[in-house]
């Protein structure tokens, strides 16, 4: 069975970081793209950041851009979000999601994880 | 950017009957959308991608359809079970969801 697991949010300062993993069992992340995936709390779904099979590639939202580092650590099959000068609109669950493919082209999330809550605020 | 809009936001709707939800891109998409269930407190799960391909596992009650611009999620007999939000997401360039449809009991 696939299982994404998420852990590291918490509560920051404005300003703060935290870094996020997901950690998969039952799948061979190197074999998958990888996305992140927010959710403000009440609010819809907002994607974050994507990650190709070897890192090479990395696509960011202009909301993150600058701030947050997707990376991924094949050997350990997990993937990290590296998230910088944290502001108290960056407060959501973030999610990790397997692309349904290799490539980060024209493809989907089959499989989310439950989520980590990240909270910004003094 | 490609914006996904998302109606209605919210559906009142009893067991057995049809629901539809609209989804419309700001631009062609092609047939580059996914629908997905997400229940409160739980992670999204897949329905349909790429326009109309029912996921593995997913009940037939679900479909979708549409290309271009203008989509549908479609569940011909609702469940207790489907009383859940629905989002669609474009992946024809990079990654948008839609601000999704409530469905709840009437």
């Amino acid at each position: 069975e696939v299982q994404l697991l998420e852990s590291g949010g918490g509560l920051v300062q404005p300003g703060g970081s935290l870094r996020l993993s997901c950690a998969a069992s039952g799948l061979t992340v190197s074999n998958y793209a990888m996305s992140w995936v927010r959710q403000a709390p009440g609010k819809g779904l907002e994607w974050v950041s994507a990650i190709s099979i070897n890192g090479g590639v990395t696509y960011y939202a202009d909301s993150v851009k600058g701030r947050f580092t997707v990376s991924r650590a094949n050997s350990k099959n997990t993937v990290y979000l590296q998230m910088n000068s944290l502001r108290a609109e960056d407060t959501a669950v973030y999610y990790c999601a397997k692309a349904r493919s290799t490539g980060l082209t024209k493809v989907y999330f089959d499989y989310w994880g439950q989520g980590t809550l990240v909270t910004v605020s003094s | 950017d490609i914006q996904m809009t998302q109606s209605p936001s919210t559906l009142s709707a009893s067991e057995g009957d049809r629901v539809t939800i609209t989804c419309r891109a700001s631009q062609s998409i092609s047939s580059w959308l996914a629908w997905y269930q997400q229940k409160a407190g739980r992670a999204p799960k897949l329905l349909i991608y790429k326009a109309s391909s029912l996921e593995s596992g997913v009940p037939s009650r679900f479909s979708g359809s549409g290309s271009g611009t203008e989509f549908t999620l479609t569940i011909s007999s609702l469940q207790p079970d489907d009383f859940a939000t629905y989002y669609c997401q474009q992946y024809n360039s990079y990654w948008t969801f839609g601000q999704g449809t409530k469905v709840e009991i009437k």
